[in-house]
């Protein structure tokens, strides 16, 4: 178990609508990472916070945005869906958000959109 | 641009053989290279990590080589078991972001 929580597990909508992903970081862990992983995509970073702040940002389509809480836990939002969002998003922590601090992957969101 | 590239894409090995997938980079300030392992309704996990002032890196069967001057550096894992079948991936970190390969989908054959 990394310690990393992400809800809800799967989430089925049609194309149009808005969903929340949410994230509870590694107690202790101030960064927060969002990726998207297609079948044949790989893994796509699209966001990152440090500690409540935007730190850097990947392949976000503006349909997408995210925060960080300040009790650290994470929200990313998806609207207008498509059938091409359709995809296992993943939340990761780190304890400081440089590029020697490992990351720590939750389990994902599966996101099918019909 | 992939700024990671990564084969095999899949990758079938015997019981008791090595596996090997390899990884190349081109950004010369990437100085972090973890590599991650995925079974199927899980997340990435952390398997080994490396940096570049060493060439080579291991923890039990799990093996990183890294060739600098190459800018290539390859997981070996000895004496594969079925319980390794998974999907690995390759990253590079320079900065705030990690950089992953496509994966490579293991199946170790009892």
């Amino acid at each position: 178990d990394s310690g990393v929580t992400q809800t809800p597990k799967h989430l089925i909508t049609a194309t149009g609508q808005r969903v929340t992903l949410r994230c509870s970081p590694r107690s202790g862990d101030l960064s927060v990472y969002w990726y998207q992983q297609s079948l044949d995509q790989g893994l796509q970073f699209l966001i990152q916070y440090y500690n409540g702040e935007e730190r850097a940002k990947g392949n976000i389509l503006e349909r997408f945005s995210a925060q960080q809480f300040p009790d650290l836990h994470s929200e990313l939002n998806l609207s207008s869906l498509e059938l091409g969002d359709s995809a296992l998003y993943f939340c990761a922590s780190s304890v400081v958000g440089l590029h020697n601090s490992p990351l720590h992957f939750g389990n994902g969101t599966r996101l099918t959109v019909t | 641009q992939q700024q990671v590239k990564q084969s095999p894409q899949s990758l079938i090995v015997q019981k008791g053989g090595i596996s090997i997938i390899n990884c190349a980079y081109e950004n010369t300030a990437f100085d972090y290279f973890p590599w991650y392992q995925q079974f199927p309704g899980k997340g990435p996990a952390l398997l080994i990590a490396i940096r570049p002032d060493v060439s080579e890196k291991k923890e039990g069967r799990f093996t990183i080589s890294f060739n600098k001057s190459a800018k290539q550096f390859s997981l070996h894992i000895m004496d594969s078991q079925p319980g390794d079948s998974a999907t690995y991936f390759c990253a590079a970190s320079g900065g705030n972001q990690f950089y992953f390969g496509t994966g490579t989908s293991l199946t170790v054959i009892p």
